[in-house]
């Protein structure tokens, strides 16, 4: 397996423009997470999934993040409007767990490095 | 408040130097605590887990010890490599509510 992959790896937009991550999880995973990881804050959670339902997007910052997951192979983070603080590196993880969100082995993507001008 | 500590923020040792790395958590219920490597540029990837049954786990090079009573882990890495150098960070997992909590991690540079 390719492991979960990301798009684009590198994204530099100006403010006010719309930004689309793309994720491609692990065949067979049943749960999906976007995190956000900056130098002052570190690794944090915005939403994830269970078997392509948000369960928890108590993380998502704001109204200008959204995401969805149509089906068991693809999600996308929205951010409409982007603004300069959400400069910072997005992940996508996924873990295949037999109960529970938190007993598996998160399997993280490379990442989506985006910059907001 | 469920939170996780690591300290300290960063390291800097010689190769082949031994080194230990803190990680306190006030995460409650407890149900597992893991330990993940980043390298610069790239995903977190698992090195290590730990329940609350176990107090010692390796991994090559690594080691890493719980003690439930104090809510204290440490990763011990021993004969250093320049391939260490990236940031560790320390994942405590809650039994309510799926929670999974991360630690800022330590960011360790090796100098040859």
């Amino acid at each position: 397996d390719a492991g979960v992959i990301q798009s684009p790896r590198h994204e530099v937009t100006e403010m006010g423009q719309e930004v689309t991550l793309r994720c491609k999880p692990i065949s067979g995973h049943d749960y999906l997470f976007w995190y956000r990881q900056t130098m002052m804050r570190g690794l944090e959670l915005l939403i994830y999934f269970n078997n392509n339902v948000p369960i928890d997007d108590s993380g998502m910052p704001e109204d200008r993040f959204s995401a969805k997951m149509p089906n068991a192979s693809f999600s996308t983070l929205k951010i409409q409007p982007s603004e300069p603080r959400d400069s910072a590196v997005y992940f996508c993880a996924s873990s295949q767990i037999t109960s529970g969100a938190n007993t598996g082995e998160l399997f993280f993507g490379e990442g989506s490095r985006l910059t907001v001008l | 408040k469920n939170q996780v500590e690591q300290s300290p923020q960063s390291l800097i040792i010689l190769e082949g130097k031994n080194c230990t790395l803190q990680c306190n958590y006030t995460v409650s219920p407890f149900s597992n605590l893991r330990w993940y490597k980043q390298d610069t540029g790239r995903g977190p990837v698992s090195l290590t887990i730990m329940t609350f049954s176990e107090n010692t786990k390796s991994n090559g090079r690594y080691t890493a010890t719980l003690d439930a009573d104090t809510k204290q882990s440490s990763l011990h890495i021993t004969a250093s490599q320049l391939s260490d150098s990236a940031s560790y960070i320390c994942v405590v997992s809650a039994n309510r509510d799926d929670k999974i909590i991360f630690g800022k991690g330590t960011r360790l540079h090796i100098l040859p």
